[in-house]
């Protein structure tokens, strides 16, 4: 299984709302990441986990809260969200070793959009 | 710091070649290449380490210049499925907690 899967596929909430993106991967990685995609621009780094321990938040303000709550899931929780949250969000993951191949594998992202 | 990836765009016709390149001003550990096509999730296509060693598709290739941190991707005998976005990422270490920072990206048409 080389897939990463997000769910869900689209989103749309409110200001005040509460949600959740869910991330899951089988292929066995240990590094996790949660990637922000305006249109027309490259994906931006959030979050990584590595070891199910977070290793890199690139000040992302506190109404994203990731979770890794086991190995093969990431979830990213989120509330009080901006019109200008709106965005594709994109998991992906790597093997997490210190070795040399390490592409990331990404998945098909959730396309939020805050009202 | 973000790698800097010429042209923004680039329109070919079936069968030509095109040539993507991306510099930094920063030391290298790595370069990658992915494409995205539009709606779709970025797909892994090469990497290049320092030192020289480079794994990928097989169909496409790349160059990684340590002493001039750039590196080009060549797209030889371009077919129609090669449209979509080609972005390079960056790494400056060597684990996988280490930044990927992608360059704005080079929109590649291919027509008929």
């Amino acid at each position: 299984d080389t897939e990463v899967t997000q769910t869900p596929k689209h989103l749309v909430m409110g200001m005040t709302n509460k949600k959740s993106l869910k991330c899951e991967q089988h292929m066995g990685h240990r590094a996790m990441y949660w990637y922000k995609q305006k249109a027309k621009k490259p994906p931006e780094l959030m979050f990584v986990y590595s070891y199910e321990k977070l290793s890199i938040n690139e000040s992302v303000p506190s109404r994203f809260s990731p979770e890794c709550p086991n190995s093969s899931l990431l979830n990213l929780h989120l509330h009080a969200l901006q019109p200008e949250d709106s965005a594709l969000y994109l998991c992906a993951s790597s093997q997490g070793r210190r070795e040399l191949r390490n592409e990331q594998f990404f998945g098909p992202g959730t396309r939020l959009t805050v009202l | 710091q973000q790698p800097v990836q010429s042209p923004q765009a680039v329109i070919l016709r079936e069968g030509e070649d095109a040539v993507i390149n991306c510099s930094s001003s920063k030391a290298l550990y790595s370069v990658h290449w992915y494409r995205q096509k539009h709606g779709e999730a970025p797909v892994f296509l090469m990497i290049l380490l320092k030192g020289g060693e480079q794994k990928g598709h097989e169909k496409i290739s790349a160059s990684f210049n340590e002493k001039k941190q750039q590196s080009s991707l060549y797209l030889t005998a371009s077919q129609l499925s090669y449209s979509g976005t080609y972005f390079c990422g960056t790494r400056k270490g060597e684990t996988s907690g280490s930044r990927l920072t992608f360059g704005e990206g080079t929109q590649l048409t291919v027509n008929p």
